[in-house]
C-alpha cells in the first residue's frame, strides 16, 4: 500500500513569490492535515481537510491556504513568501472522522521550502 | 497551548531506560506519541485514551494521568533504533484530526 506522497520534496523560492505544495494521501483516506515544522516552533498545525471541506485551521495568516479535491488529494498554497516561511511542510492523512476511530496520522516525508 | 515536554534532550547507552514527559495546561482527551528520525517523517507510536485504553507500540509503554494533564513515555532497554525526536500530541476533541504537538524530546542512543 503506497504511503503519503508529497511533491515537490525540495524547493527554493524568493521573498514575495508564491508556492503550491501537493499531497496525495493513502488510498481510501479522506482526511488530510498540513503541518509546518521549524527548529524553533516545532510542529505547528496549519489546517485539515475532510471530504473537500476545511474542518479546522491553525493560527497562520491568510497567506496560507489549502484545498482538497474529490479524490482526497490536497494542495496548500503560500502567497507573498517571507523568509520566516522557510520550513518543512508535512502532510498527514488518516481514514476519517476523529482520533477515537483511527488513532493514527500517516505522515509524508514533507516538502522542504527555502525562502531566500 | 503547546504541550511542554521534558527533558529537551537525553543521551543513553544501549540497554538503558528513559522517560519522556508531556504536560499540558489544557484538559486532555487523549495523548498521542510520535517518533521522528532525522530526515524522515514522524511515525505513530501510540495513542492513550481516557479511561486507560492504549493502542500502539509493543515495546514502548506510556501512561496518561488525566487529572494532572500529563503523559509519560517509557523506553526500556533502549536500542539504537530508538534514536530520534519524540513528540507528544494532544487533540482538541471532536471529530477532527487536529493535533497540537509538544516541544519535542531528542533522544540519542549510543552503542
Amino acid at each position: 500500500k503506497a504511503g503519503v506522497t508529497q511533491t515537490p520534496r525540495y524547493l527554493i523560492k524568493t521573498r514575495g513569490q508564491q508556492v503550491t505544495l501537493s499531497c496525495s494521501p493513502i488510498s481510501g483516506h479522506r482526511s488530510v492535515s498540513w503541518y509546518q515544522q521549524t527548529p524553533g516552533q516545532g510542529l505547528q498545525f496549519l489546517f485539515e481537510y475532510f471530504s473537500e471541506t476545511q474542518r479546522n485551521k491553525g493560527n497562520f495568516p491568510g497567506r496560507f491556504s489549502g484545498r482538497q479535491f474529490s479524490n482526497s488529494r490536497s494542495e496548500m498554497n503560500v502567497s507573498t513568501l517571507e523568509l520566516g516561511d522557510s520550513a518543512l511542510y508535512l502532510c498527514a492523512s488518516s481514514p476519517g472522522t476523529g482520533f477515537s476511530n483511527t488513532g493514527e496520522l500517516f505522515f509524508g516525508e514533507g516538502s522542504r521550502l527555502t525562502v531566500l | 497551548q503547546q504541550p511542554v515536554q521534558s527533558p529537551q534532550a537525553v543521551i543513553l547507552r544501549e540497554g538503558e531506560d528513559a522517560v519522556i514527559n508531556c504536560s499540558s495546561s489544557k484538559a486532555l482527551y487523549s495523548v498521542h506519541w510520535y517518533r521522528q528520525k532525522h530526515g524522515e517523517a514522524p511515525v505513530f507510536l501510540m495513542i492513550l485514551l481516557k479511561g486507560g485504553e492504549q493502542k500502539g507500540h509493543e515495546k514502548i509503554s506510556a501512561s496518561f494521568n488525566e487529572k494532572k494533564q500529563q503523559s509519560s513515555l517509557y523506553l526500556t532497554a533502549s536500542q539504537l533504533s530508538y534514536s530520534g525526536t519524540y513528540f507528544c500530541g494532544t487533540e482538541d476533541g471532536g471529530a477532527t484530526n487536529k493535533l497540537i504537538f509538544g516541544t519535542g524530546t531528542l533522544l540519542a542512543v549510543q552503542p
